[in-house]
């Protein structure tokens, strides 16, 4: 079974710290995930990476930024932590497309989700 | 408008009885769809993928895309209270960008 871990379940942190979000897969995959979620908002990306070094911005990636310094952990931290960042994030991780697949069969997996509270 | 919808619900459906959920996508450039179901507080879990035109079927489940509507369903057979549940549709392009683009959920609830 995939695992993804991400760090802390749930983290309290004060306007302006510089928080640090850990996310760890042991599935050997290439791409992870960071995306947060809102109530009526739903699931929104804020970065993604499809290698080591490599990060992509997603469709909210300001106030964020993302490290991925090895294959198995992806990093998301926020710069300057403020109140309207208080949500929950989840990480995920999928490997390539198969060959014999359609290229299509690679579902993201989640971690347990690290909810946020900015004070 | 929305890349991925769905409708919000509450969906309420009796104890087995089939639940069917619906969600529609504007990205034509989309082949690859994805039911999560999640439970409050739990992070989504995958319930099934689908990426051909037709039907796909796992024990209760099954997955229906049409991609000449823009349309994705879920059947979930004999309903359990256990089922009660946010599902999730997201839609996945093969090319360029390989995030999913994730519907808000429709909240079901299976009636005892």
């Amino acid at each position: 079974d995939v695992k993804v871990t991400q760090s802390s379940r749930y983290l309290v942190k004060r306007t302006g710290e510089k928080v640090f979000l850990e996310c760890v897969q042991d599935m050997d995959h290439e791409n992870m995930f960071w995306y947060r979620q809102d109530p009526g908002l739903g699931l929104r990306l804020i970065y993604f990476s499809y290698d080591v070094k490599m990060k992509e911005k997603g469709d909210i990636p300001e106030g964020y930024s993302v490290s991925r310094e090895k294959k198995e952990r992806f990093s998301l931290i926020l710069e300057s932590a403020s109140t309207n960042q208080t949500s929950m994030y989840l990480c995920a991780s999928s490997g390539l497309p198969g060959r014999d697949d359609g290229g299509s069969n690679q579902p993201q997996h989640f971690g347990d989700g690290t909810r946020l509270s900015i004070l | 408008q929305k890349e991925v919808e769905q409708n919000s619900g509450p969906l309420s459906v009796p104890e087995g009885a089939i639940a069917s959920l619906n969600c529609t996508y504007s990205d034509r450039g989309s082949q690859s769809f994805f039911w999560y179901r999640q439970y409050s507080g739990k992070s989504p879990e995958l319930i099934m993928f689908i990426y051909s035109n037709g039907d796909k079927e796992d024990g209760r489940f099954t997955a229906q895309l049409n991609k000449a509507s823009q349309y994705v369903s879920l059947l979930i057979r004999d309903s359990q209270p256990s089922d009660s549940a946010t599902y999730l549709c997201a839609a996945r392009r093969d090319t360029g960008r390989r995030a999913l683009t994730f519907g808000s959920g429709t909240r079901l609830q299976v009636q005892p």
